[in-house]
């Protein structure tokens, strides 16, 4: 099947600008995840859904950042009022089993967002 | 707090030959879990090996392995027999206790297959 999908693949918005960013996860899986990738960096965790419940959303920087699942299968992540520090690729995993250690989590190949 | 540290920037090794990529880690915790992701240029993580911090031996998969010294905190992934598709970014990463679904992920280590 299908794996993880993003859209768009890539983003340029000027400062100011609200974008969405679209995760389509593989079909039953359970857990998904959002994480933000700085240039030379490592992922950095943003937030966890189990369904449609967001479990974990301590990794979002700011207020700015808002995340859903509403039907426990797409996901969109909205940044509002984008700035600078906000570019980055951002990342979409998801993994079959709610998140207990073991599981892999399956990633997306990522929104690349520049903030001009 | 979780700490991944990964001290080689770039990494060469020549086709054939066998690659270590060192991963420290820090942790309060006695259940973890380790993981290695490698990130071609096409930028898509693919999950390579895990190691859990309770399994005795340590994790192969096909030309995959991690050297678990838990007693050092280090989970050093190693290549063998390197391909030139091997050639990526390679990310060590850690998870807490059991139902604590962060994440953490070093800076990465550059691989570069010679042919």
């Amino acid at each position: 099947g299908a794996g993880v999908s993003q859209s768009p693949r890539y983003k340029v918005a000027k400062r100011g600008q609200d974008v969405a960013l679209r995760c389509d996860p593989i079909s039953g899986h359970v857990s998904l995840f959002w994480y933000q990738q700085a240039l030379g960096q490592g992922p950095e965790f943003l937030t966890y859904f189990q369904n449609e419940a967001q479990l974990d959303k301590s990794g979002l920087p700011s207020d700015r950042f808002f995340a859903e699942r509403p039907e426990g299968s797409v996901s969109t992540l909205k940044i509002q009022r984008t700035q600078q520090e906000d570019s980055a690729v951002y990342l979409c995993a998801s993994s079959l089993t709610p998140a207990s250690g073991r599981e892999t989590q399956y990633f997306g190949p990522g929104t690349r967002l520049l903030v001009l | 707090a979780q700490k991944i540290t990964q001290t080689q920037p770039g990494m060469f090794v020549q086709e054939k030959e066998a690659v270590t990529l060192d991963c420290t880690y820090d942790t309060s915790d006695q259940s973890y879990g380790l993981f290695w992701y490698k990130q071609p240029s096409s930028g898509e993580m693919i999950f390579l090996i895990y190691q859990g911090s309770y399994d005795e031996q340590n994790a192969t998969e096909g030309r995959y392995s991690l050297n678990f010294q838990k007693a050092r905190k280090s989970a050093n992934l190693v290549i063998s027999a390197s391909q030139l598709g091997d050639s990526a970014m390679y990310f060590c990463a850690m998870r807490g206790p059991g139902g604590y679904q962060k994440v953490t992920f070093g800076i990465g280590t550059k691989l570069q297959v010679i042919p």
